[in-house]
């Protein structure tokens, strides 16, 4: 059974904060992470995605990978009352280049 | 609009009634997905297309269900006699030529509750 398992939440952030979301995954041939962002009552949108260890920034998200720990995590900088939202993490399996596993998602809540 | 559409937004229909959803993936894009989401659970996949073969299908995926892409363009996922737990949201999702690690776009999705 292939998992992907998020931190539990819901996480709450002051305004301008960092908020730190973490995502693992069970099986170590996962080859490509993507974090989306889903609003209540919303289908789910894409924000990041990253294929090698290390960390990939695009303006106020950074997205960390390190395989070797099975661990893939995102960074929002000064966040904003808008980033107040689901975030899923999920995963490509190693024997699948096409179908994802979801995390259950972490609820954010950025307080003004 | 060129993202990914979802029809109908929303379905109620009855118990044992059949239903019908239509996804018109992003033009360019070869790779079509269905996706189911319960309340407060990520998206399951359910099955995937590539141009109109129907490649893989999810254990999750009873007799109950059919999808088709036949031109390998939209794709309609029907659900016959219908049970109220199929009430979801049903996704749909596209990607672009085949190649590895490809990044999946989702539809608003349909909202489907039986009663």
């Amino acid at each position: 059974q292939k998992e992907v398992e998020q931190n539990s939440g819901p996480l709450s952030v002051p305004e301008g904060a960092i908020a730190s979301l973490n995502c693992t995954y069970s099986d170590r041939g996962s080859q490509s992470f993507f974090w989306y962002r889903q609003y209540s009552g919303k289908s789910p949108e894409l924000i990041m995605f990253i294929y090698s260890n290390g960390d990939k920034e695009d303006g106020r998200f950074t997205a960390q990978l390190n395989k070797a720990s099975q661990y893939v995590s995102l960074l929002i900088r000064d966040s904003q009352p808008s980033d107040s939202a689901t975030y899923l993490c999920a995963v490509n399996s190693g024997g699948s280049n096409y179908k994802l596993t979801f995390g259950k998602g972490t609820l954010l809540t950025v307080n003004p | 609009d060129t993202g990914v559409s979802q029809n109908p937004r929303h379905k109620i229909t009855k118990r044992g009634q059949n239903v019908t959803f239509r996804c018109d993936p992003i033009s360019e894009h070869n790779r079509l997905y269905w996706y189911r989401q319960t309340l407060g659970q990520g998206p399951e996949f359910l099955t995937y297309f590539q141009n109109e073969a129907q490649l893989e299908k999810s254990r999750l995926l009873s007799d109950r269900f059919s999808a088709e892409r036949p031109k390998g363009s939209f794709s309609t996922l029907e659900i016959q006699r219908t049970e109220q737990g199929d009430s979801a949201m049903y996704l749909c999702a596209s990607s672009p030529t085949a190649r590895a690690n490809t990044e999946a776009f989702f539809g608003q999705g349909t909202r489907l509750t039986v009663v």
